[in-house]
């Protein structure tokens, strides 16, 4: 099956903090990004997504930026709280007819109070 | 918003019994439905992609006759874990579309335990 990485790298922030959680993916002819939080034991819950047609897009809180030239995309989270901790995944659509979802290899955040 | 359920969210098994998993999409109709499997400390990996009516597709390496897949309506997949050994033991996730270009909704995953 189709993964990316088979370890997890770490960034820990002081709480207050604005967090950066970068991505590098593979296929140039995704047109699709979605960033998920998934916390211990559960699925992945949708942050906030972006289309291949811009390059930055604002959510509550959060930012995701596409740099389409190098294949990366970034998550930044405002303020970052207690409750943010988790794993964080980028995933991206390689198009095509089957519309399939591949993660990113994911970044813990841990947050310290 | 839309909502799968997955079901069981936990199961212990004997080693050499299958196991059956099932995703539904509660409040829509999924065209398209995803089998991830995922390690501790690990990202998911998507397994298989299913289409109502129609065989599923595997992911290279992933044995198509040890992970059943059935999409036989519009609301329900279900993924059977056959002759499961203490390897297969793992958190299963599945996700439903409604089609390419829409969004994906995820079930809650199953951790499944092989002994």
């Amino acid at each position: 099956g189709e993964s990316v990485g088979l370890h997890l790298p770490t960034l820990s922030v002081q709480e207050g903090d604005n967090s950066i959680i970068n991505c590098a993916y593979s296929n140039s002819a995704s047109d699709y990004f979605i960033w998920y939080k998934q916390e211990s034991g559960k699925g992945p819950q949708f942050i906030i997504d972006i289309r291949s047609n811009m390059d930055k897009r604002q959510g509550q809180r959060v930012t995701v930026l596409l740099n389409k030239t190098v294949k990366h995309l970034s998550l930044q989270i405002a303020a970052t709280q207690p409750g943010d901790s988790a794993v964080y995944f980028c995933a991206e659509n390689k198009g095509g007819a089957t519309n399939k979802l591949i993660f990113g290899t994911g970044t813990l955040l841990a947050v310290q109070p | 918003g839309a909502v799968v359920s997955q079901h069981p969210s936990w199961v212990i098994c004997k080693s050499g019994t299958s196991v059956k998993i099932e995703c539904r999409s509660l409040d829509f109709q999924a065209t398209t439905m995803f089998w991830y499997r995922q390690f501790p400390k690990q990202s998911l990996m998507l397994m298989a992609t299913s289409n109502e009516g129609s065989k599923a597709t595997y992911e290279q390496g992933v044995e198509k006759d040890k992970f059943l897949i059935n999409h036989a309506s519009l609301t329900l997949s279900t993924l059977t874990v056959t002759s499961a050994h203490p390897e297969d033991s793992s958190f299963y996730i599945c996700s439903a579309s409604r089609g390419a270009g829409d969004g994906y909704t995820f079930g809650s995953g199953t951790r499944l335990t092989v002994v």
